[in-house]
């Protein structure tokens, strides 16, 4: 059985950062594409960014550039997503979730078919 | 990142037929089958109920349905249950300004 488990609840100082953790277990680590995706309070879901665990390349939403970085551990079958220079607005839920369609060739059809398995979510929250 | 435009609310009774539309450009929708739908009760992940425009995973329940039309992507959940009150979202593949983008998100009523 698929399982995507989520590092614990953080909270953070305005212009700190945050990393949260992704273990992934039941399936082959690097055949599926993950994707990051938050949700604010009273807000609605954000896609943030993916990462190719087979390459870890990767690609980020444009609001995220230059504050995100998406990386993951083959050794262990975890991916983690560190979010810098955090603000209020950063407060949210943030998921992990492994698409439906096996492949990591760089197409629509692996990368961004459908994001079937999601992890418990992990509450950032940032306050001074 | 510019959002795909969902209605902010629909609402149905129990048995009803509801659609929930979502409307993006030739840049998402318009141009690739790699449309998703979502659920989200409260305080929950959400769930996928539907990909690729049509394609329903494995355990989804065949009363939702999805179907596309230009830039405008569209699921119907028939014969409405009290379950179903939840928060929706699509999805789309883009190859605009970014990667892969969700809807503003619809909240579903069972009356």
């Amino acid at each position: 059985q698929v399982h995507l488990v989520q590092s614990g609840a953080e909270v953070k100082k305005p212009g700190a950062s945050v990393k949260v953790s992704c273990k992934t277990s039941g399936y082959r680590f690097i055949d599926y594409y993950l994707h990051w995706v938050r949700r604010a309070p009273g807000q609605g879901l954000e896609w943030m960014g993916w990462i190719n665990p087979y390459s870890g390349s990767t690609e980020y939403a444009q609001s995220f550039q230059g504050r995100l970085t998406m990386t993951r551990d083959t050794s262990i079958n975890t991916v983690h997503m560190e979010l810098r220079r955090l603000t209020s607005g950063d407060t949210a839920i943030y998921y992990c979730a492994r698409v439906v369609t096996r492949g990591i060739a760089a197409r629509p059809s692996t990368r961004a078919s459908g994001l079937e398995v999601w992890g418990q979510g992990a509450t950032v929250t940032v306050s001074s | 990142q510019s959002a795909l435009t969902q209605p902010a609310a629909v609402s149905g009774s129990p048995g009803q037929s509801i659609t929930v539309s979502c409307t993006g450009s030739s840049s998402d929708i318009g141009d690739y089958n790699y449309v998703s739908w979502y659920q989200q009760h409260p305080d929950k992940a959400p769930k996928l109920l539907i990909y690729d425009v049509t394609n329903r995973p494995s355990g989804v329940s065949n009363r939702f349905s999805g179907s596309k039309s230009g830039n405008t992507a569209s699921l119907t959940i028939s014969g409405l249950q009290p379950e179903d009150e939840a928060d929706y979202y699509c999805g789309s593949y883009s190859d605009g300004t970014t990667f892969y983008v969700l809807g503003t998100g619809t909240k579903v009523t069972v009356l």
